[in-house]
């Protein structure tokens, strides 16, 4: 079974800061892994998909990375400010009927 | 439609009755899944339809819970004799088909609470 693990759990920044998310999963037949954000009480946003055969995906001040070889995908955020405070959400679909999201992880961002 | 839609987006019911939730995916996505989400926990698959597939109910929790996908389309979450432990969020999401290359589209979930 595909496990996600998203590190850190939570993260606290000052407005302005760059900052990484990880996650990383233990079985690499993949199609893609998807990056979403999620606000309390709310569903999920998609942020930014990466097909199984690209390194990496851009979209305004962020950017994901993906090794499948590896295990793992980054998130990366650019001069945070405080509307990207949420739960940060990968997930990866299998070979089977399902996918699996990470743990997340939620991110404040300090005004 | 443009995006998924989920009615109703709050429930509250008494236990032990009945609810009804509804998932109505973007058009001509031919793959659909139903997730929950309970207070602090992760996302707990439930059931996942593909086309006129048999679906997938591998992560069904009891069988208080079915579901059903009508032309292919809308999709109908039926949770029986409703408990409290089944408070929780139920999201939906469609895709193209599994694996597509367009990723896979949330609806804003349906918050149910059984008082």
């Amino acid at each position: 079974k595909q496990e996600v693990t998203q590190i850190p759990a939570a993260l606290s920044v000052p407005e302005g800061e760059n900052l990484v998310l990880n996650c990383s999963f233990t079985d690499s037949a993949i199609y893609n892994l998807q990056w979403f954000r999620q606000d309390p009480g709310k569903g999920l946003t998609s942020l930014l998909l990466i097909q199984s055969s690209q390194r990496e995906q851009t979209s305004g001040r962020l950017n994901a990375s993906l090794d499948k070889s590896s295990g793992r995908s980054t998130l990366y955020i650019a001069a945070s400010q405080p509307g990207d405070s949420a739960t940060y959400l990968c997930a990866v679909p299998n070979t089977g009927n399902q996918f699996y999201f990470g743990t997340g992880t939620s991110l404040t961002v300090i005004p | 439609g443009a995006g998924v839609s989920q009615s109703p987006s709050n429930k509250v019911t008494e236990k032990g009755k009945d609810v009804e939730l509804r998932c109505d995916p973007i058009s001509g996505h031919t793959a659909l899944y139903w997730y929950r989400q309970s207070l602090g926990q992760g996302l707990e698959f439930l059931i996942y339809f593909q086309g006129n597939s048999a679906p997938d109910k591998s992560g069904l929790p009891s069988d208080r819970f079915s579901a059903e996908r009508t032309g292919g389309s809308v999709s109908t979450l039926t949770i029986q004799r409703t408990q409290q432990e089944d408070s929780a969020v139920y999201l939906c999401a469609s895709s193209l088909a599994l694996g597509a290359t367009g990723g896979y589209t949330f609806g804003s979930g349906t918050r149910l609470t059984v008082v």
